[in-house]
């Protein structure tokens, strides 16, 4: 079975402080992939990143970066100099390779607050 | 290109009422899901389709839930006799499905906020 977990809650920060959400998978595959949706106010989820688990390379897209470690089932993701328009709750996610298509696990999900 | 879309937006029905949720994917995306919000929730996956056949439904938490595709398109979840704990988000996902597997990604709707009275 599949399981994702975020720790944290709810993260309410100042903008332009960085803040770092967690996220600590289970698998019992050694193929899978782990995402990062954001789900603004309005309620769609945005899909933010897919990493593979063959690739811990460490990657970045402007204010984000995610550091995916596989000996301690961490996929957590970076923003740097957040700001008031981060604020969401953010779902890191999981979708493991025995199966021929991608039932997706969601972690709870993290609500960032951006204070201005 | 459009992106995945959902009817109604809304909808507050009365316990034991009949729903149906209306889900229209990305044109071209043979992989369909079905996911439930619960407040304060994840989301927990319900049903998967690829094409007009649902090869999972291990998440329809009883036999009051459905869902159909036709025209590898849209795609229909229906509650029967809706029950109070049935109210949740109810959030629609395409991919493009095939061969992709598990690397797939899947872009959601805007979902469907269901209240049960």
């Amino acid at each position: 079975a599949q399981k994702v977990t975020q720790a944290q809650t709810e993260i309410s920060v100042v903008e332009k402080e960085d803040v770092t959400l967690d996220c600590v998978y289970e698998t019992r595959d050694t193929t899978y992939y782990l995402f990062w949706y954001k789900q603004p106010p309005s309620g769609e989820l945005v899909f933010l990143i897919r990493r593979n688990s063959f690739d811990e390379q460490n990657e970045i897209s402007g204010r984000y970066s995610w550091n995916f470690q596989k000996s301690t089932s961490s996929f957590n993701f970076t923003i740097t100099a957040s700001q008031v328009v981060d604020s969401a709750v953010y779902f890191c996610a999981l979708s493991a390779g025995g199966t021929s298509y991608g039932k997706l696990t969601f972690g709870q999900g993290t609500i960032l607050t951006v204070h201005p | 290109g459009a992106g995945v879309s959902q009817s109604p937006s809304n909808k507050v029905t009365e316990k034991g009422k009949d729903v149906e949720l209306r889900c229209d994917p990305i044109s071209g995306h043979t992989a369909l899901y079905w996911y439930r919000q619960r407040l304060g929730q994840g989301l927990e996956f319900l049903i998967y389709f690829q094409g007009n056949s649902a090869p999972d439904k291990s998440g329809l938490p009883s036999d009051r839930f459905s869902a159909e595709r036709t025209g590898e398109s849209v795609s229909t979840l229906t509650i029967q006799r809706t029950q109070q704990e049935d109210s949740a988000v109810y959030l629609c996902a395409s991919s493009l499905g095939g061969t992709s597997g598990s690397r797939d990604t899947q872009y959601f709707g805007p979902g469907t906020r269901l209240t049960v009275l």
